[in-house]
């Protein structure tokens, strides 16, 4: 089965300062790949996804991944975070079903 | 509501005691899944439906653990004996077969056993 590591638990930032989060997976075959956000107290969001075409992919609120087949990566960015971006992100493998790694808490301080 | 409901949002139940849980997918979808979440962890999966069958279930769903989907529509999860171990949020989320389409997820029901 697929399984997905998110190398950073805990990442703290200031403001306008650039962001980029960590994702790995494993699985041999063809995979889809996601990101989540949980703002807290909220269920789960979907940022944007990968699954064939252009590897550069770019979703909500500015965010934007970029998937890299031969280091089975997935790593999220943006350029200038906002306080408003505190949550927790959560990369994720889809080939039959969805599997999440452990999730990064990004701090975003005023 | 076109989304993923659950229900109850919280339930705290004594340890030994049974409890069910019910997910009402978005009509058009016809995969329906539920997760398990834990403080600090991401999502870990616990079983699937497509429509009424149910295709695939985690290790981690002990026998205590049943999961249905009766007319393909809306599921229940129940826990029977349930131990402190169990406390965690659980998920519910729904979607196309299609594995490029992501998941549309409820809020979750947290259940607390003391």
């Amino acid at each position: 089965a697929q399984s997905v590591s998110q190398h950073n638990h805990h990442v703290i930032l200031s403001e306008a300062a650039s962001l980029e989060l960590g994702c790995n997976y494993s699985y041999g075959g063809t995979v889809n790949l996601f990101w989540y956000v949980q703002y807290p107290g909220q269920h789960l969001q979907l940022l944007l996804k990968y699954f064939s075409g252009d590897p550069l992919v770019k979703g909500i609120k500015g965010f934007e991944a970029e998937f890299i087949k031969s280091k089975f990566s997935f790593n999220l960015r943006k350029p200038s975070v906002q306080w408003s971006d505190t949550a927790e992100y959560f990369c994720a493998v889809r080939h039959n079903d969805m599997r999440f790694g452990a999730g990064t808490r990004l701090t975003v301080k005023p | 509501d076109t989304g993923v409901s659950q229900d109850p949002r919280h339930k705290i139940t004594k340890r030994g005691q049974n409890v069910t849980f019910r997910c009402d997918p978005i009509s058009e979808h016809n995969r329906l899944y539920w997760y398990r979440q834990t403080l600090g962890q991401g999502p870990e999966f616990l079983t699937y439906f497509q429509n009424e069958a149910q295709l695939e279930k985690s290790r981690l769903l002990s026998d205590r653990f049943s999961a249905e989907r009766p007319k393909g529509s809306f599921s229940t999860l129940e826990i029977q004996r349930t131990e402190q171990g169990d406390s965690a949020m659980y998920l519910c989320a729904s979607s196309f077969p299609r594995g490029d389409y992501g998941y549309t997820f409820g809020s979750g029901t947290r259940l607390t056993v003391v």
